[in-house]
Order: structure tokens, then sequence, then C-alpha cells
């Protein structure tokens, strides 16, 4: 079974600190996501990978980066964290060929104050 | 550019009971769509897929759903509820490559004992 591990289940950053969210997936899949859920709006894609070094924007990238180094491995950067980026975020995988369904990591609720 | 909505935020439904969510998309083409469901405290697990075919699939924990072309839709149904059917849904759309999704606003399903 595919397994998407993020690894911090909650985190507290102050506003102004840079944050590394990480995520690792063992099913050697090609691409990797970063979503970000908020009550009412859903989950939306902030970026999106589909190779190693490989990085495309989604719909709300503003204030945030992204690095894959390694093709298990996707790491989401606030460069600079603000409050208005307090929220779940949620990582996921699939395959590259046909359209292959998300796996999705349990997320990491981050706290910026 | 595609999207996803889902005009209930919150319903509630008795043990037993039949159920239907609603999800309406926005797409040119062909597109395959999704339902996702979020227990409290966790990622999303995948439902159920639609790609082409049969317009009515099968998916986990007796659920289904139906694909309407001509109304734009992908409604979800499971015919007798669970206590432990209690959780948010997320109805999605793909599109392009790289497995991209774009969520909807989600529903969140009580279930009175």
């Amino acid at each position: 079974d595919v397994k998407v591990t993020q690894s911090s289940r909650y985190l507290v950053k102050r506003t102004g600190e840079k944050v590394f969210l990480e995520c690792v997936q063992d099913m050697d899949h090609e691409n990797m996501f970063w979503y970000r859920q908020d009550p009412g709006l859903g989950l939306r894609l902030i970026y999106f990978s589909y190779d190693v070094k490989m990085k495309e924007k989604g719909d709300i990238p503003e204030g945030y980066s992204v690095s894959r180094e390694k093709k298990e491995r996707f790491s989401l950067i606030l460069e600079s964290a603000s409050t208005n980026q307090t929220s779940m975020y949620l990582c996921a995988s699939s395959l590259l060929t046909g359209f292959s369904p998300l796996h999705f990591g349990n997320g990491t609720r981050l706290t910026v104050t | 550019a595609q999207s996803v909505t889902q005009p209930d935020i919150h319903i509630t439904v008795s043990e037993g009971a039949s159920l239907e969510l609603r999800c309406n998309y926005s797409y040119g083409a062909t597109p395959y769509l999704f339902w996702y469901v979020q227990s409290p405290g966790q990622g999303l697990q995948l439902l159920l897929k639609y790609f082409s075919g049969d317009t009515l699939v099968q998916g986990i924990k007796g659920f289904e759903a139906e694909f309407k072309r001509s109304q734009s839709s992908f409604n979800l149904r499971k015919p007798s509820v669970h206590w432990s059917d209690a959780a948010e849904y997320f109805c999605a759309v793909g599109s392009g490559t790289a497995s991209k999704l774009t969520f909807g606003t989600g529903t969140r399903l009580q279930v009175t004992l």
C-alpha cells in the first residue's frame, strides 16, 4: 500500500520564520503535490512536481517555494511565514502514467503566530 | 478553467437512511472525476473514480456515483449510511497531465443514531 508521510503533524512558527514542510512517499511515484486546505475553500494546489528537480506552480504559489532533490521527497518552503499561511497542508503523490489517483499524507497543521 | 461545485456544505442523515451528495463540474473536455473522503485528523482517501465507459461507478465502502454529462454532475450515493461514514467528502475533477486535480469545497456529513 502506498504510504505518504508528512514529517510533522503539528507545527507552530512565528511570523517571519523560514518553515520547511517535508513529505516522503515510498512507492516510486513520479508526481508529488502540495495542497493547502482551509474551511470553506476546500483544497487548493500550491505546487506540484512530475520529476526530480522539476516543479510547476499550482493555483496559489505566492509565498511558497518547493524543492525536489530526490524522487521520494518533496519539500514545501515558506520563506518568511505569515499569519495568513496558518492552514492544513496536505502532500500527495501519484504515478505519472495515465490518470493515476492521488495518495495523500495525513497533513501538517501549521499555525503561524 | 475547470471548477467543481459542491452545493451542500453540511448534510445530516440518520443511520440507515440513503445518502446523495451533489457535485457539479465545469470542464471543456471529457473530465476525470473523483470522490475522496476525509475522516477527522486524516488525509484524503479515494472512494471512486470515473474516467470513461459505464457512467455508474462503484467504489469502496458501498459508495457509488453516476456521471451525467448532460447535467455536468457526478453525484455520490449510498443506499444505507453507517455511523462510520461521518466525514468530509470532496469531489474533484482532473485535467491534462500529471494528475492535477481541482477540488470542490467539500460536504461535511453528520450521521445521527
